[in-house]
């Protein structure tokens, strides 16, 4: 089945650590995208890509690094920089239509927990 | 400025009920496009309809329409008879910007709960 994966499910992270959080699309959508959802908020966009070995912020990048290395992966790397990081953290992809990238097609989710 | 604001943090529909969720939003770009999605308690986000800004009419997808109306700059996600597992929190979002340089920006949430 095409979609979207995001491992882990949960994950806990001591204060100071780096943790990097996995997302995996089989849809062969050029465009991936890391959203930060905090208790009773909307999505709030970190970093996304549109090609191989590019990516631009979003607007919430401090503390935050991705790469995107390959056109189906694309990780995100939280930092001990990032001040307060427990949050549940989405994936998602899109493609191209009529010049536009429409729906974005999202992932299960990590949610991270920092002890 | 808020770009998508929705008013109704909660509500309450009686099942097989119509529901219709409020979605205002601001942009100047005349190419744009609006989403809604609906996210469970498991977290996953799920899109549901779709509407771009030419389109001349309102977008439907079995019981989810979207009113559009595009003077007064509303997308209201119009659920027609409501069952239990509509239950969940839904998200007005809009695509703004040139083609190949899209971001999509999320609105708060409405959270709604299907009364038995």
């Amino acid at each position: 089945d095409g979609g979207i994966t995001q491992s882990p499910k949960y994950l806990f992270r001591k204060e100071g650590q780096n943790v990097t959080l996995s997302c995996e699309q089989n849809l062969n959508h050029d465009a991936m995208y890391w959203y930060r959802q905090d208790p009773g908020q909307g999505l709030r966009l970190i970093y996304y890509s549109q090609i191989v070995n590019d990516f631009q912020k979003g607007d919430i990048a401090e503390g935050y690094s991705v790469s995107r290395e390959k056109k189906e992966s694309f990780p995100l790397t939280v930092t001990s920089a990032q001040k307060n990081p427990t949050a549940f953290y989405l994936c998602a992809s899109s493609t191209l239509a009529g010049g536009h990238y429409n729906e974005q097609f999202f992932g299960p989710g990590t949610r991270l927990t920092v002890l | 400025a808020q770009k998508i604001t929705q008013t109704q943090p909660g509500m309450f529909v009686q099942e097989k009920e119509a529901v219709t969720l409020d979605c205002t939003y601001d942009t100047s770009d005349p190419s744009y496009g609006l989403f809604w999605y609906k996210q469970p308690s498991s977290g996953e986000m799920i899109f549901l309809i779709y509407q771009g800004s030419y389109d001349q009419q309102n977008a439907t997808e079995g019981r989810y329409s979207l009113n559009f109306q595009k003077a007064r700059k509303s997308a209201n996600l119009v659920i027609s008879a409501s069952q239990l597992g509509d239950s969940a929190m839904y998200f007005c979002a809009m695509r703004e910007g040139p083609g190949g340089n899209d971001k999509i920006i999320f609105g708060k949430g409405t959270r709604l709960h299907i009364l038995p």
